[in-house]
């Protein structure tokens, strides 16, 4: 099983609305990192977070990571093309060295 | 400021024939990550080195991959000799190892995307 899991896989919405993709880790996390991915590029850095309960803005993207260390959450607000991609959470843990973890991502498509 | 540079962006050749992949990591940077996305397996780590030497090369699968990183500033991935089932998109990411008093991020590159016929 993925020590990172994502939800949903894809995900489809309407130009302004509100969306959420979850990140659940199988084990204690040290720092949570979520990029986002558009096809034929490299992954772009959103957000790190590192201490339970955190929480972290960016224009219209939030993220928290929950008390326990093991889920994160990226929400975002009246949603809008640009949003697009693919967004993907990774994770290094306690004794991991750097090493990243990665999520198997999860697909945003906005209409407009 | 440039980011992580890649090369090349796509690669078609042959199965068997011998592929280097480059990776120029950002300047100041002592991690670098070599990376490989698929549709099956998702981004899965090869090797990293910290300040040029290789640290962690559980992710390489096969004796088939090798890479090198002779100074701070390249990198390098061969596969010899290359099978379809090597076909991906190989990212090259770097960071700044210290962690304590801001957050340090890897960077990624764009990517090659490789193609083995």
């Amino acid at each position: 099983s993925q020590e990172l899991e994502q939800s949903p896989q894809s995900l489809i919405v309407q130009e302004g609305k509100n969306l959420t993709i979850n990140c659940t880790s199988s084990k204690t996390l040290y720092g949570l990192y979520w990029y986002k991915q558009k096809y034929g590029e490299g992954l772009i850095f959103l957000m790190m977070l590192q201490k339970g309960g955190e929480e972290k803005s960016h224009e219209k993207i939030t993220a928290k990571l929950d008390e326990k260390k093991q889920q994160s959450s990226l929400h975002i607000t009246a949603s809008q093309p640009s949003h697009a991609g693919i967004y993907l959470c990774g994770a290094d843990r306690p004794g991991s060295n750097y090493k990243l973890t990665f999520g198997k991502g999860t697909l945003l498509t906005v209409n407009p | 400021d440039a980011g992580v540079i890649q090369s090349p962006r796509h690669e078609v050749t042959e199965m068997g024939q011998e592929v280097t992949l480059r990776c120029k990591p950002i300047s100041g940077h002592d991690y670098l990550f070599w990376y490989r996305q698929t549709m099956m397996r998702g981004l899965e780590l090869l090797i990293y080195f910290n300040n040029n030497v290789p640290i962690d090369d559980s992710g390489m699968p096969e004796d088939r991959f090798s890479a090198k990183m002779p100074n701070a500033s390249f990198s390098t991935l061969k596969i010899q000799p290359s099978e379809p089932r090597d076909s991906a998109v190989y990212f090259c990411a770097s960071s700044k190892g210290d962690r304590g008093y801001s957050n340090q991020p890897q960077h990624f590159g764009d990517g090659t995307r490789l193609s083995i016929l």
